[in-house]
């Protein structure tokens, strides 16, 4: 069963441009959605994350907006580069001991310039 | 701090065979997970440990075995290898549990044939 689906599976933009990464989850008592980034031959990294009490958050050039009555959570990346060209996922999880991440399946975004 | 360190980084094995993957963290953290990741697949959860000598089992735990003797080492165990098997393993570590950020390996890539 998954507990959290990932759209799209790639995306292609250009430089400059804003792609955004869609999430869906089922479980209403998960408490903590980050987006985690991963390069080719590397393990992910947090890139950013929230909670819900908060629709939106923003590090950077990377924003989440949360949208709790809809069980959606999405990425946005401003005036994307070539360098952001990477594997996305999303993932939820429970605070409490003894649980870990459900991860989305990815998102290959490539970034041309 | 070297963070989340795995050995070996490819492995080539035959169907049968074992072998031991190595995972050390020096952050001092307590709880640590093994996920399996599959093309298109997302992270799959194998096995995790909240401190040491206690380990859980996770999603995927079949053909898998792990042991937490010190707060540092995770290793994780195959036994009687299978194709299926075939995948890029990560292991991660967290200073609290579920919602809060995992710090990742590089990964290890074993081929089962």
């Amino acid at each position: 069963q998954q507990q959290v689906k990932q759209s799209p599976q790639s995306l292609i933009v250009q430089k400059g441009g804003i792609p955004i990464i869609n999430c869906a989850y089922e479980n209403t008592a998960f408490d903590y959605f980050p987006w985690y980034q991963q390069f080719p031959g590397k393990g992910p990294a947090l890139l950013i994350a929230i909670r819900p009490d908060v629709s939106e958050k923003k590090e950077g050039r990377f924003t989440i907006s949360f949208n709790k009555s809809a069980k959606q959570f999405s990425l946005h990346i401003m005036d994307s580069q070539p360098g952001d060209s990477a594997t996305y996922f999303c993932a939820a999880s429970f605070n409490q001991a003894g649980t870990a991440l459900i991860f989305g399946k990815g998102t290959t975004l490539s970034v041309s310039s | 701090n070297a963070g989340v360190t795995q050995t070996p980084k490819f492995r080539i094995l035959k169907i049968g065979q074992s072998m031991t993957l190595q995972c050390t963290q020096d952050m001092n953290h307590n709880y640590m997970y093994w996920y399996r990741q599959d093309p298109g697949m997302g992270l799959k959860l194998i096995y995790y440990s909240v401190g040491a000598g206690i380990t859980d089992k996770g999603e995927v735990p079949n053909g898998y075995n792990v042991s937490r003797s010190t707060t540092e080492d995770f290793p994780l165990r195959l036994e009687l290898a299978a194709p299926s098997q075939t995948s890029v393993y990560f292991c991660a570590s967290s200073f609290v549990p579920g919602g809060s950020e995992q710090y990742f390996g590089p990964g290890t890539r074993l081929t089962v044939t």
